[in-house]
């Protein structure tokens, strides 16, 4: 039962540097989405996906880039990292019944960024 | 736009003793409201959801959420603290589209 996995849990990296933040889900669900956690402003949305090849942004997307090529990958690339984005990340999914969307979201247990 | 209130950012409460926390929301119609706990170094969980009925809602470890509209509140409540509630719990309002608004998240310390 992998549910949510992210990869890495870890990463430290220099200012100007790129990265990719992996996320998987072996759940079937359609929706996916990233959020970042910073301490005292609880969870805010980076970016979302209700399906393959369908993304959208979030309250703060600026800085981020994202794709949805299949059901079971969302990855988060930062392009160029600034020390404004050290953060915890998590992935998250979610699906719906019946067309009715469940509001229930699983979450990865969430990747550390630190950048210098 | 929606958005969560949580006025407690820390809480310490004796084991065995009973727990409110306070979450207030703002959205202009029916709100989906859910409680997530965050243990440390972990993801979040889902503790128990509100989307429409009964405004008591029944939750995973004993908990439980009241839903009052003239207040707009969802308060979470235990009646009886154990060691493993330590935790940081979440407060979050949807608007049946996936895309939930976090409050700021309140941290229960649980005291022998």
């Amino acid at each position: 039962n992998a549910g949510v996995t992210q990869t890495p849990k870890f990463q430290v990296l220099k200012t100007g540097q790129s990265m990719t933040l992996q996320c998987a889900q072996d759940m079937n669900h359609e929706y996916m989405s990233w959020y970042r956690q910073d301490p005292g402003m609880g969870l805010r949305l980076i970016h979302y996906s209700v399906g393959a090849g369908i993304t959208d942004q979030g309250e703060v997307p600026n800085g981020y880039n994202v794709s949805r090529s299949t059901t079971e990958d969302f990855p988060l690339r930062l392009l160029s990292a600034a020390p404004s984005q050290t953060s915890v990340y998590f992935c998250a999914s979610s699906y719906s019944r019946g067309g009715v969307n469940t509001g229930e979201l699983f979450f990865g247990e969430g990747s550390r960024l630190t950048v210098l | 736009a929606q958005s969560v209130t949580q006025p407690d950012i820390h809480i310490t409460v004796s084991e065995g003793a009973s727990l409110e926390l306070r979450c207030n929301y703002s959205y202009g119609a029916t709100p989906y409201l859910f409680w997530y706990v965050q243990s440390p170094g972990q993801g979040l969980q889902l503790l128990l959801k509100y989307f429409s009925g009964d405004t008591l809602v029944q939750g995973i470890k004993g908990f439980e959420a009241e839903f009052k509209r003239s207040q707009s509140s969802f308060n979470l409540r235990k009646p009886s603290v154990h060691w493993s509630d330590a935790a940081e719990y979440f407060c979050a309002v949807g608007a049946g589209d996936y895309k939930l608004s976090f409050g700021a998240g309140t941290t229960v310390t649980v005291r022998a």
